[in-house]
């Protein structure tokens, strides 16, 4: 089976600042990587598929690059909606599995 | 509107069994495979399980194999999760989750773009 491993687990930052999380797997998925986002008391909400590609309503200020095994979100200026907890996803092979998420916190 | 609802969850006792169902509307049911993911309390994301478009291939995670069966009505819209012998550990939140498949020259990226409310779970004797 194939882990994910995220980090950090927590990030603190202010609004206005760009974040990076990083993802990585535990063998070469390709692309095969997705991110979400979930608020607390909300399911998660697709952010990125296939490593880069910006999900329909998704502002642009989030982007998603890397391929095998070394993966990154990236959200280039901080909204006060953009605190929350992230989570990557690989879909190259079942069973899938999430990273363990990080959360992003007010600084 | 894109919904999925998610029902049947409750309190059981370690050893029984539940059928949570997952009432899908607003899209056409069976061009799509769905996944169930749980969240125990505080913690991620769990994949459980994933079934294609009719139903004739299924994933479970090791954490239920064995113990819980994953099956969908294509002509009621609805995708179930049959839970047996359950444990203090499925302690969790339900969500069911569309798999959306995009095909490029890259290969065919399956990830989950609508998903349910949830439907809480608790093993507790």
């Amino acid at each position: 089976d194939i882990q994910m491993t995220q980090s950090p687990s927590s990030l603190s930052a202010s609004v206005g600042d760009r974040v990076t999380i990083t993802c990585r797997a535990s063998q070469s998925i390709s692309r095969y990587l997705n991110w979400y986002q979930q608020k607390p008391g909300n399911a998660p909400k697709l952010l990125i598929y296939a490593a880069s590609s910006l999900q329909s309503g998704v502002p642009s200020r989030f982007s998603g690059s890397g391929s095998g095994t070394d993966f990154t979100l990236s959200i280039s200026s901080l909204q006060p909606e953009d605190f929350a907890t992230y989570y990557c996803q690989q879909s190259y092979s079942t069973p899938y599995s999430f990273g363990q998420g990080t959360k992003l916190e007010i600084k | 509107e894109v919904q999925l609802v998610e029902s049947g969850g409750g309190v059981v006792r370690p050893g029984g069994s539940l059928r949570l169902s997952c009432a899908a509307s607003g899209f056409t049911f069976d061009d799509y495979g769905m996944n169930w993911v749980r969240q125990a309390p505080g913690k991620g994301l769990e994949w459980v399980s994933g079934t294609n478009w009719n139903g004739g291939s299924t994933g479970y995670a090791d954490s239920v194999k064995g113990r819980f069966t994953i099956s969908r009505d294509n002509a009621k819209n609805s995708l179930y999760l049959q839970m047996n012998n359950l444990k203090a550990e499925d302690t969790a939140l339900y969500y069911c989750a569309r798999d959306r498949l995009t095909v490029v020259v890259t290969g065919y990226y399956y990830y989950m773009d609508v998903w349910g409310k949830g439907t809480t779970v608790t093993v507790s004797s």
